[in-house]
């Protein structure tokens, strides 16, 4: 089993949809960041968490350390938002472990 | 731009062989990362250096190393290239050595025919 699990796989939206994305992992951590990969392959990053909730423009990320989970929320989802989206963990051990990503489709 | 530079873009190179691919961090960062993306097996971390220090391994096989120099900016040498190191590898550099938000370079293609 994974030690950090992303659902759904595939994700697709009408646009102004709300989405969720969710991420679980099974190691200790001391962050999590929450990744956006575009068809051309470039990698951004989009928050880094330790506890709490994070918020920029229309994207939310949560993250609960005792349930070891943390969410991606897309408000008012545009066409643009189409990427897939990775979350990746800081183990206790200070290496890095990624989830395997959602492809997020949002349809004009 | 994130303002790290990978360089080459592509590489395209026989089995055997032995690569060597350049990240420039962003001005002001110490810690780079380096990550490699195949197919098969997505995101997988490498390994981390910090100030020129290793500060953190991941998966990464004994034929490749990594350096970074007193500049800050790192190499990625692969040795004995096998056709399952082909990928994209991608470094990435932050401010601090944990914690602390990821700049990713756009990741050198690496074919190995």
């Amino acid at each position: 089993k994974n030690e950090v699990e992303q659902s759904p796989q595939n994700l697709t939206a009408q646009e102004g949809e709300f989405i969720t994305i969710n991420c679980s992992y099974s190691v200790g951590i001391s962050a999590l960041h929450w990744l956006q990969q575009h068809p051309g392959g470039g990698i951004v990053s989009l928050f880094m968490l330790s506890s709490g909730k994070k918020k920029h423009g229309r994207l939310i990320a949560t993250i609960n350390i005792q349930e070891k989970h943390s969410s991606l929320h897309i408000t008012a989802s545009h066409p643009r938002d189409s990427a897939v989206y990775i979350c990746a963990v800081r183990s206790a051990y200070n290496d890095m472990r990624f989830g395997a990503g959602t492809r997020l489709t949002v349809k004009p | 731009d994130s303002g790290v530079t990978q360089t080459p873009k592509h590489l395209i190179t026989a089995t055997g062989q032995r690569v060597t691919l350049r990240c420039s961090p962003r001005s002001g960062d110490l810690s780079v990362y380096w990550y490699q993306q195949s197919l098969d097996q997505g995101l997988q971390f490498l390994i981390q250096y910090y100030n020129g220090e290793e500060r953190a391994k991941g998966n990464i096989l004994e034929r490749f190393s990594a350096q970074q120099f007193p500049d800050l900016h790192s190499e990625l040498n692969l040795s004995s290239l096998e056709l399952g190191d082909s990928a994209l590898y991608f470094c990435a550099s932050s401010p601090r050595w944990e914690n602390s938000p990821l700049h990713f370079g756009n990741g050198t293609r690496l074919t190995v025919t």
